[in-house]
């Protein structure tokens, strides 16, 4: 069965960092595009970050150069480091497969809780 | 980074009624647009890729269409298990950007 499952996600004080975890099942995780995406409570969805098949990745701005996307092959994991967290990255997070042909699969979500 | 402006953030409708959504991209993006369905508490569930193609097992009253800049999503004859809502994305090019959502609420 095609699964993800975050885990990682917390309450942390400004200015902290938290690694984010998306444990992969019944696919490679190097075989296809990975994603993190965000959702802050009541308000819409804001892509993060992806890593490409070849290793290659991007942010958007609102996180570029605070956040770092990366995989494991050998665990089939892909992760999310959050460094100099900000109020306004309080967020439901979500690992999600794509968006080569859209996100198709999607975790459950992981909240993560900026206090200032 | 390409805008992706969605029309309209509510929408009311009944059982059974035909209902369109439509996406705006602030330029060219070929067919690369995905839509979502969102419930409460849920992750999105990808409905339509490629502007127009069928998720595996999403019911064929939902489709897609569009191309360039303009996209919509047509529910043929809602479901009470419809009311949801619903996001468009981009993937034409880094970053990834998705539209501010249309909830779809009973009339």
């Amino acid at each position: 069965e095609v699964q993800l499952v975050e885990s990682g996600g917390g309450l942390i004080q400004a200015g902290g960092s938290l690694r984010l975890s998306c444990a992969v099942s019944g696919f490679i995780v190097s075989s296809d595009y990975m994603s993190w995406v965000r959702q802050t409570p009541g308000k819409g969805l804001e892509w993060v970050s992806v890593i490409y098949t070849a290793g290659g990745t991007y942010y958007a701005d609102s996180v570029k150069g605070r956040f770092t996307i990366s995989r494991d092959n050998f665990k089939n994991m892909v992760y999310l480091q959050m460094n100099s967290l900000r109020a306004e990255d309080t967020a439901i997070y979500y690992c999600a497969r794509g968006p080569s042909r859209g996100m198709d699969v999607w975790g459950q979500g992981t909240t993560v809780t900026v206090s200032s | 980074d390409i805008q992706m402006t969605q029309s309209p953030s509510t929408l009311s409708a009944s059982v059974g009624d035909r209902v369109t959504v439509t996406c705006r991209a602030s330029q060219s993006i070929g067919n690369w647009v995905a839509w979502y369905q969102q419930k409460p508490g849920t992750a999105p569930k990808l409905l339509i890729y490629a502007a127009s193609s069928l998720e595996s097992g999403v019911p064929p009253r939902f489709s897609g269409g569009g191309s360039g800049t303009e996209f919509t999503l047509t529910i043929s004859s809602l479901q009470p298990d419809d009311f949801a809502t619903y996001y468009c994305q981009q993937y034409n090019a880094y970053s990834y950007t998705f539209g501010q959502g249309t909830k779809l609420e009973f009339k």
